[in-house]
C-alpha cells in the first residue's frame, strides 16, 4: 500500500505571498493518478488538480502542480484570502483499486 | 448540476450497522466511465476512502475496512448505498458520497456530497 506524506502540516502565511506544498509517496506513483484538494472548514474537498499537472474546471490559474515518481508539488503563486484552507493529496492504484490520502497541509494567516 | 446528498441516521450504536444513502440528482448515476464513491473523514483528521460502485453492481474496497463494508447501487432511484457493521467509536466521521472517474481520466473524486456526520454512541 502506498502512504503520502505531506509537508508542512501547516504553513503561515499572508495574502500575496507564494505557497509551496509538498507530497511525497513512499513509492513511485504514476503522474496519471495524483491529485490535489481545497478544503475549507465545514464545507467537502474540492478537486484543484489531476494527473499533477493539470487544473479541473474553473481552477484559478494561480494554482499549479508539479513532480513525478515519488515527489509532487501543489504551488499557490500568490496566495487571495480565499485560499486559506487545508490541501489533500491523493493518488490512485489500480492493483487492487485503491485510493490514498495524504494527512494535509494546512495554509493559514500568518 | 450534479449534485450528490447524503441520508442517514447521525447517531449509531456501538456493534451495529451504519447504513447511509446518497441520492443522485442533476445526471443519471447510470453512466459510463463514472464511478461512485464513499470517503470518511473523523472530526479534525484526514480523508479515507471507503470504497467505490459501479452503477452495474461492481464494487472495490479499501481493504482495511473490506469485511465490514457492503456497497450497492439502486438505478432506479439514482441512489447508491454504504453500510458498515460492527460499529465502534472509531467509525464516528462524516462520511461523504462523491462520483469519481475511470482510471482513463486520472481516476480523481469530482463532485462530492455535503458530507453528514455519523457519531458511534450508546
Amino acid at each position: 500500500e502506498i502512504v503520502l506524506t505531506q509537508s508542512p502540516g501547516t504553513l503561515s502565511l499572508s495574502p500575496g505571498e507564494r505557497a509551496t506544498l509538498s507530497c511525497r509517496a513512499s513509492q513511485s506513483v504514476s503522474s496519471s493518478y495524483l491529485a490535489w484538494y481545497q478544503q475549507k472548514p465545514g464545507q467537502s474537498p474540492r478537486l484543484l488538480i489531476y494527473g499533477a499537472f493539470s487544473r479541473a474546471t474553473g481552477i484559478p490559474d494561480r494554482f499549479s502542480g508539479s513532480g513525478s515518481g515519488t515527489d509532487f508539488t501543489l504551488t499557490i503563486s500568490r496566495l487571495e484570502p480565499e485560499d486559506f484552507a487545508v490541501y489533500y493529496c491523493q493518488q490512485y492504484g489500480s492493483s487492487p483499486p485503491m485510493f490514498t490520502f495524504g494527512p494535509g497541509t494546512k495554509v493559514d494567516i500568518k | 448540476q450534479l449534485q450528490l446528498q447524503e441520508s442517514g441516521p447521525g447517531l449509531v450504536k456501538p456493534s451495529e450497522t451504519l447504513s447511509l444513502t446518497c441520492t443522485v440528482s442533476g445526471g443519471s448515476i447510470s453512466i459510463n466511465n463514472y464511478y461512485w464513491g464513499w470517503i470518511r473523514q473523523p472530526p479534525g483528521k484526514g480523508l479515507e476512502w471507503i470504497g467505490s460502485v459501479y452503477y452495474s453492481g461492481g464494487t472495490s474496497y479499501n481493504p482495511s475496512l473490506k469485511s465490514r463494508v457492503t456497497l450497492s447501487v439502486d438505478t432506479s432511484k439514482n441512489q447508491f448505498s454504504l453500510k458498515l457493521s460492527s460499529v465502534t467509536a472509531a467509525d464516528t466521521a462524516v462520511y461523504y458520497c462523491a462520483r469519481h472517474t475511470n482510471a482513463e481520466a486520472g481516476a480523481t473524486f469530482d463532485y462530492w456530497g455535503q458530507g453528514t456526520l455519523v457519531t458511534v454512541s450508546s
